[in-house]
């Protein structure tokens, strides 16, 4: 299994621009979440969801957008990029049973607007 | 919603000294708390967790503590190594949706 995938590592993008971030995981994970990490600080919660087709806002989900149309895939979307985006911004998944299981993180994504 | 607060922000201590990182949280109703592991440049791995209907809870030289009254968990490091140096994440939940995740303390073993 590769567990969390996530591309790209880097990105680096222009005031105002569009991208997307892509999450995959092959471990049947129901619940995926995305999560950014700011110099300093602990991560916060972008958007998450607990199986395909069903999505919710986290902590700060101004300026992003997800969707999940398939068990595997979690891609977070920057419609306007703004350098208040700057950050690593990880994906995660955990386990579909009952309780509380640990996250799987991926490898995260840096990415600076400038 | 939950707030957590983590303290220190930094700490360093000499080889085969303990360490401890103390939090607290807000929300009463929260009763799973998970310690989180982040090497420089990598990604957060969980390292131990804790539920609420457990005051302690150990895995070799890392325990947990918590104390549901006064809303706080702590991490104890005992014996530590120069791998044990990174940053350790603790977080809250209520369910299994939402981990709240405390600022983070930067953990340094002096040879």
């Amino acid at each position: 299994n590769a567990g969390v995938t996530q591309t790209p590592k880097f990105r680096i993008l222009k005031i105002g621009q569009s991208m997307t971030l892509q999450c995959a995981q092959d471990m049947n994970h129901n619940y995926m979440y995305w999560y950014r990490q700011d110099p300093g600080m602990g991560l916060k919660l972008i958007y998450y969801s607990v199986g395909a087709g069903i999505t919710d806002k986290g902590e700060v989900p101004n300026g992003y957008n997800v969707s999940r149309s398939t068990t595997e895939d979690f891609p977070l979307r920057l419609e306007l990029a703004a350098p208040s985006q700057t950050s690593v911004y990880f994906c995660a998944s955990s386990y579909p049973s009952g309780g509380y299981e640990k996250l799987f993180f991926g490898s995260g994504t840096q990415l600076s607007v400038l | 919603g939950e707030n957590v607060e983590q303290h220190p922000s930094t700490l360093s201590v000499q080889e085969g000294d303990s360490a401890v990182i103390k939090c607290t949280y807000s929300d009463s109703a929260s009763n799973y708390f998970p310690w989180y592991k982040q090497e420089l440049g990598k990604r957060p791995q969980l390292i131990i967790d804790i539920r609420s209907n457990v005051g302690e809870k150990k895995d070799q030289r890392i325990a947990v503590t918590l104390n549901k009254t006064a809303k706080h968990f702590s991490l104890h490091i005992t014996e530590t190594q120069p791998e044990d140096s990174a940053v350790y994440f603790c977080a809250a939940s209520e369910n299994r949706e939402k981990l709240t995740f405390g600022t983070g303390t930067r953990l340094t073993i002096i040879p």
